[in-house]
């Protein structure tokens, strides 16, 4: 299985953006990148995904390195709410295997 | 949006009686659906993939006798923890996507918490 790398924790302060660093350096040409993120005692919940281009939504932005090996998960003002557990997870054949993830925490 | 539920949100047994955990996408319909256990300060592990109609697909080291998935239809799967032991005890969490979408998110549940005694 191809594996991403993230750092095990980031803190940020309130109202300042994030960037969450994602390595995948043995990602084939047809994975997916998703992200999700998991608050204590709950299901993942789903934050952006991506192939190539660059992406936005509401909750956040993906940025995706041109040969496909990094990505960053941008939030443009993180929130208290958005302290979570953050997994960047290659879609492998529909599969998604888990890593560590990046635990963040917001300071006020 | 997409909704999963699951049931129950949390349980306690006794140690060699089994439990049942109901996964249901509410507003489409799943041909596959996935169950994870995640250990407290872990991360989720897959445990096996969920095809209606057929057999799971288990991951490596997953025992599919002591887990048993049924699929049914293409909005219900459910998982069986059978015999639990105290070492079952855990956050088993399952998900879905839409029929024929294989790159689109996954929907999660909200987990069942297991306490075996």
């Amino acid at each position: 299985d191809a594996k991403t790398t993230q750092p095990n924790s980031m803190e940020s302060n309130e109202e300042e953006p994030v960037h969450l660093p994602c390595n995948h350096s043995t990602i084939s040409g047809t994975d997916y990148i998703h992200w999700y993120r998991q608050l204590p005692s709950q299901g993942p919940e789903y934050v952006i995904h991506g192939l190539t281009s660059n992406v936005n939504n509401r909750m956040a932005s993906l940025a995706i390195a041109e040969d496909r090996k990094s990505s960053t998960l941008i939030l443009h003002r993180a929130t208290l709410r958005d302290a979570a557990v953050y997994y960047c997870i290659l879609n492998q054949g529909g599969k998604l295997i888990f890593g560590q993830g990046t635990e963040l925490s917001v300071k006020p | 949006g997409a909704v999963v539920s699951q049931h129950p949100s949390w349980v306690i047994c006794k140690s060699g009686t089994s439990v049942k955990i109901e996964c249901r996408s509410l507003d489409f319909q799943a041909t596959t659906m996935f169950w994870y256990r995640q250990f407290p300060k872990q991360s989720l592990m897959l445990m096996a993939t969920s095809n209606e109609g057929s057999k799971a697909t288990y991951e490596q080291g997953v025992e599919k006798d002591k887990f048993l998935i049924n699929h049914a239809s293409l909005t219900l799967s459910t998982l069986t923890v059978t015999s639990a032991h105290p070492e079952d005890s855990s956050f088993y969490i399952c998900s879905a996507r839409e029929t024929g979408a294989t790159n689109s998110p996954l929907h999660f549940g909200n987990g069942t918490r297991l306490t075996v005694t």
